[in-house]
């Protein structure tokens, strides 16, 4: 069965401060690994998708890296602003339909 | 309107009302996807659509009931909900099913469901 975690759970820099969250991922045939943003009472917002080990993407301050059993994304440099939850899934080839959420990890930056 | 729309925002219901859910995408899309997020737990996928077909309903009560009458518009009727049925219902659609490619989903905002 597709799995997929993330951590830490919760994280606070201050302005400033570069850190790296993670998403480990389980999952049969990789079709897709999605990044995304979540502020308070909203919904998702798509930022990227990686599909196979070795690939990167970036966006402002945020960098996403993919192997073959995480996903990493960096935060260079963080602002207020990008408080938020992010969010991991994955589209396995055995999940057919589905997209696998992870947990989140809930950013806090502090100016 | 741009985007994934959905409405109501916010919906007060009592366990025997029977209410409905809106959602609208204007992205040109043929995958739809209705999701619940409860506190503190990963996004649930409920039903996937594609192309006005359901695709997948995972394992979800005959309480919640999908309707997709054409590419652009989802609905989901609700009746004899239970209190622990209180989340955030969340829309999304993709331009194909995940089974293919190009298959980022975009969400909506959200409706906020109480049960009383």
């Amino acid at each position: 069965e597709d799995q997929v975690t993330q951590s830490p759970e919760a994280l606070r820099l201050q302005e400033g401060e570069s850190s790296s969250l993670n998403c480990s991922y389980t999952v049969s045939g990789l079709r897709g690994l999605f990044w995304y943003r979540q502020d308070p009472g909203k919904g998702p917002e798509f930022l990227f998708t990686l599909y196979s080990a070795g690939e990167e993407k970036e966006k402002e301050r945020l960098k996403a890296t993919l192997t073959k059993k995480e996903s990493f994304l960096h935060i260079t440099a963080p602002k207020p602003e990008d408080s938020a939850t992010y969010l991991c899934a994955v589209a396995g080839r055995t999940s057919y339909d589905k997209v696998i959420f992870g947990p989140g990890t809930s950013l806090s930056v502090i100016p | 309107e741009t985007g994934v729309t959905q409405t109501p925002r916010h919906l007060v219901m009592g366990m025997t009302n029977k209410k409905s859910l809106k959602c609208e995408q204007h992205l040109g899309h043929n995958a739809m996807y209705w999701y619940k997020q409860s506190a503190k737990k990963p996004l649930e996928l409920m039903f996937v659509y594609s192309l006005e077909e359901r695709v997948e309903n995972n394992s979800v009560p005959s309480r919640f009931s999908p309707e997709c009458p054409n590419s652009s518009h989802l609905f989901l009727h609700l009746h004899t909900l239970q209190p622990e049925d209180s989340a955030l219902y969340l829309c999304a659609s993709s331009q194909d099913r995940p089974t293919s490619s190009y298959n980022e989903q975009f969400f909506g905002p959200g409706t906020r469901l109480t049960v009383l």
